[in-house]
């Protein structure tokens, strides 16, 4: 069964730092493109980051550009969000998901884990 | 940046046909996916590249796309189809949500 586990959510204070993981199973997880997607409390879906099976390429919404890192570890089938500088407007659920290799949807989700940031 | 709209929310009689629309400049030209986010629960993908429906998703959900407007329709409406609804493409290297779309069931 192909599944997607995050963790390493938590309360933390302005400015500062969190890593998320979310760990693959039941697909070859090098083979596909991952992403982070948030959701605000009581909003709507935003984009986080994203990044290639083999993890030589990156790309960021630009609310989190120069604050936020993605990463993987193919070895250990997991991906990571290293989140640096955090503000109360990153206060989210955080959902990892991994990207259909033929399109550019998210196939498969995984549950979340809440990050809040606390003034 | 591209922006996505879509109506706040839609309302459908039980049986009847919801249609969500999907905003975009010229969006006819990309790919266009759809997903089900029902409360407490992260989003399925329902409808993928416009019109088709991945393995599992009822075949009362169809999509479609052209010029400025895509959309997604439910037909038949069941209690079990209210949720939010998300369109979402992929434009000049970042991944795009709609604004989303609650669906009433009545």
């Amino acid at each position: 069964e192909v599944q997607l586990l995050e963790s390493g959510g938590g309360l933390v204070q302005s400015g500062g730092s969190l890593r998320l993981s979310c760990a693959a199973s039941g697909f070859t997880f090098n083979n596909y493109a991952m992403s982070w997607v948030r959701q605000a409390p009581g909003k709507g879906l935003e984009w986080v980051s994203a990044i290639s099976g083999s993890g030589g390429s990156t790309y960021y919404a630009d609310s989190v550009k120069g604050r936020f890192t993605i990463s993987r570890d193919n070895s250990k089938n997991t991906l990571y969000l290293q989140m640096n500088s955090l503000r109360a407007g990153d206060t989210a659920i955080y959902y990892c998901a991994k990207i259909h290799s033929d399109y550019s949807a998210f196939d498969i989700w995984g549950l979340g884990t809440m990050v809040t940031v606390s003034s | 940046s591209y922006d996505l709209t879509q109506p706040l929310s839609v309302s459908v009689a039980l049986g009847q046909t919801a249609s969500i629309t999907c905003g975009g400049n010229n969006i006819g030209s990309k790919n266009v996916h759809w997903y089900q986010q029902k409360p407490g629960q992260a989003p399925v993908l329902v409808i993928y590249r416009d019109s088709n429906r991945p393995s599992g998703i009822p075949e009362r959900f169809s999509g479609s796309n052209s010029g400025n407007t895509a959309t997604l329709t439910i037909s038949r409406a069941q209690a079990g189809d209210e949720a939010d609804y998300y369109c979402q493409v992929w434009d000049s290297s970042s991944y795009v949500f709609g604004t989303g779309t609650k669906v009433t069931v009545l």
